[in-house]
């Protein structure tokens, strides 16, 4: 059964610094993983999608990498801002028709300015 | 703008008491999921349908019902039998079930659920 994790749970920055989160998924048979970002009380909004046969995808500050054979996806926001602070949530979908995604638990970003 | 509205924002629910959720969405995505969201877990699929009139049980089904009579519209019904409906749920949608578009879910701002 595909399991996702998040380390850290938390995380507090200063503001302007580089910072990563990681998720880790045990099934390395995925079709695509999908990073979330979810404000207090509200729900997801999809920030990356990387399909299995790409290595990494770019939006602005963010850069998402993905390592099927080790089970591990990375999301890298550079030059950190207050208004970065959330709960980042990654999703992978498996590569075997008829199941859906699995989410990991997130991590709970701090930037302080 | 397209999306995905759910109301209530928040709920209350009485012992003994079916309440229900709505999801509408105006996207034209075939496939609606419900999602159960507790403090420090993953998202947990409820329900999810593909398309009009079929729907399919996730992990946790029990307890919950849905329907699916119209493209735009996925509601959640928390029954009585759900001993413990306190959460935080979500409903989202995609252009198809199995992803094989590789076009992201999207998701409405949640309803949050507690008991009286």
């Amino acid at each position: 059964k595909q399991e996702v994790t998040q380390i850290p749970a938390a995380l507090s920055v200063p503001e302007g610094e580089n910072l990563v989160l990681n998720c880790s998924f045990t099934d390395s048979a995925i079709y695509n993983l999908q990073w979330f970002r979810q404000d207090p009380g509200k729900g997801l909004t999809s920030l990356l999608l990387i399909q299995s046969s790409q290595r990494e995808q770019t939006s602005g500050r963010l850069n998402a990498s993905l390592d099927k054979s080790s089970g591990r996806s990375t999301l890298y926001i550079a030059a950190s801002q207050p208004g970065d602070s959330a709960t980042y949530l990654c999703a992978v979908f498996p590569d075997n028709y008829g199941q859906n995604f699995v989410f990991g638990p997130g991590t709970r970003l701090s930037v302080l300015p | 703008d397209g999306g995905i509205t759910q109301s209530p924002k928040y709920l209350f629910r009485k012992e003994g008491q079916n309440v229900t959720l709505s999801c509408e969405q105006n996207l034209n995505h075939d496939a609606m999921y419900w999602y159960r969201q507790d403090p420090g877990q993953g998202l947990r699929l409820i329900y999810y349908s593909q398309i009009v009139n079929d729907f399919q049980k996730g992990d946790i089904a029990e307890g919950y019902s849905v329907s699916r009579e119209k493209k735009e519209s996925f509601p959640l019904t928390v029954t009585s039998a759900q001993k413990n409906p306190t959460a935080f749920y979500l409903c989202a949608s995609s252009i198809d079930l199995g992803q094989r578009s590789n076009q992201p879910q999207h998701f409405g701002d949640g309803t949050r659920l507690s008991i009286l």
